[in-house]
């Protein structure tokens, strides 16, 4: 149980135009779910929580503007990358918890190559 | 501020010798504490974790982790590797009334020896 999905594994996309990537719990009901991005050789750097029915919180030094995040329903969470630059590749990363105490689940990742 | 140490940055072992993978956190009380292991281009997975009790917890794929107070560690361990165990492994700490701040270590990135 407790499989969360992330979609799509790999894009490349070229320097000013917008990327989507969609983060479904495929099992479970998500409240909350998160989105990280991974340097390399660099350990996971949350960028926001994403709240059911609500605005996202980002962290600190996290474009909101640039970082869209949407969570329209109990099993999907989207992050667009708008007017996307080649600083923005990266390997940006999901997860989900079905429950205030639960552990975070994460989806296999999506490598972003702005070109 | 709350933190975590994985002091090596990589480590190589034999396969069917046995691991220890180091994690220490700071943090004034007993967090919640995870591992989870991330192969290549993936995501990550849910290795095992500590909330209380026992402190000597197993998880999947035969890794156990024992979280001291006195030492605020929480070690990875697996007393027979395989050659399936490479990958990079990620300690991380919740702190008990924010469950929403994730505090991972930088990791480590265990190779096995055939």
């Amino acid at each position: 149980g407790a499989v969360v999905s992330q979609h799509p594994s790999r894009v490349i996309c070229k320097s000013g135009t917008s990327v989507k990537i969609e983060c479904r719990s495929l099992d479970f009901q998500a409240t909350t779910m998160f989105w990280y991005r991974q340097f390399p050789k660099k350990s996971l750097m949350l960028m926001a929580t994403s709240n059911e029915g609500s605005k996202a919180t980002y962290e600190q030094g996290v474009e909101k503007d640039k970082f869209l995040i949407n969570h329209a329903s109990l099993t999907l969470s989207t992050l667009t990358v708008t007017s996307a630059h080649p600083e923005d590749s990266s390997f940006y990363i999901c997860s989900a918890r079905e429950s205030q105490n639960s552990p975070l689940h994460f989806g296999n990742g999506t490598r972003l190559t702005v070109t | 501020a709350q933190s975590v140490t994985q002091p090596d940055i990589h480590i190589t072992v034999s396969e069917g010798a046995s691991l220890e993978l180091r994690c220490n956190y700071s943090y004034g009380a007993t967090p919640y504490l995870f591992w989870y292991v991330q192969s290549p281009g993936q995501g990550l997975q849910l290795l095992l974790k500590y909330f209380s009790g026992d402190t000597l917890v197993q998880g999947i794929k035969g890794f156990e982790a024992e979280f001291k107070r006195s030492q605020s560690s929480f070690n990875l361990r697996k007393p027979s590797v395989h050659w399936s165990d490479a990958a990079e492994y990620f300690c991380a700490v919740v702190v008990r009334h924010n469950f929403n701040k994730f505090y991972f270590g930088s990791g480590t990135k265990l190779n096995v020896k055939p």
